[in-house]
């Protein structure tokens, strides 16, 4: 299975600060990689698939990037509705495997 | 819109079958190019994937699952179905059903879309 690990493991913030989570996956990946957004008792919420691209109505605020091993998830001005856990997860092969989650909370 | 609703018992007994079943509202299940997966998180944890079933029938489980699991597709009801045999309190975990989409263009490009809101499912006797 491929591994994918995220960092930080949490991380705190102020509101319109910039933020950046990594994550590398423990083979080559090409760009195969999406982000989820999940808010504490909901489902996850697609924000980024391949890597970059971001998905219908998500804020330009979030962008994604990064190919190969290592890839960054960015919010560009850190919002008080963005508070929640991060994902993770590739799609370059099966079994899928997602991070182990970044959680963002504001300062 | 699509909508994705889990259901099935919340508490199951340690050696038991969990049974959980996921209507899809709002786009058929019989669909080319979606994969309808189960997937799970613990307590506090991150999110493990278990496996996903085509509409044919095809079916594709997580190897550190494969010999408890079993899943299943009813194409007139819109629903899909998973078993997970000889559960222990380690099972204990919020279930969510997903589709996963395929979407072909230069690459093959696959994304979870719509999520089940997720049901708590706890092993205890």
């Amino acid at each position: 299975d491929i591994q994918m690990t995220q960092s930080p493991s949490s991380l705190s913030a102020s509101v319109g600060d910039r933020v950046t989570i990594t994550c590398q996956a423990s083979q080559d990946i090409s760009n195969y990689l999406n982000w989820y957004q999940q808010k504490p008792g909901k489902a996850p919420k697609l924000l980024i698939y391949d890597a970059s691209n971001l998905e219908t109505g998500v804020p330009s605020r979030f962008s994604g990037s990064g190919s190969g091993t290592d890839f960054t998830f960015t919010i560009s001005s850190l919002q008080p509705e963005d508070i929640a856990t991060y994902y993770c997860q590739h799609y370059h092969n099966l079994p899928r495997t997602f991070g182990q989650g970044t959680r963002v909370e504001i300062k | 819109q699509v909508q994705l609703q889990e259901s099935g018992p919340g508490l199951v007994k340690p050696s038991q079958t969990l049974s959980l079943t996921c209507t899809v509202s709002g786009g058929s299940i019989r669909s080319d190019g979606y994969y309808w997966s189960w997937i799970r998180q613990h307590p506090g944890k991150g999110l493990e994937w278990i496996g996903y079933i085509y509409y044919s029938g095809s079916t594709y489980y997580n190897p550190s699952l494969k010999s408890r699991v079993t899943m299943s597709v009813d194409t007139s009801k819109n629903q899909f179905s998973l078993k997970l045999s000889s559960v222990t309190a380690a099972d204990t975990a919020v279930y969510y059903c997903a589709r996963e989409r395929l979407i072909v263009d230069t690459a093959m490009v696959f994304y979870f879309d719509y999520w089940g809101q997720g049901t708590l499912v706890t092993v205890s006797s």
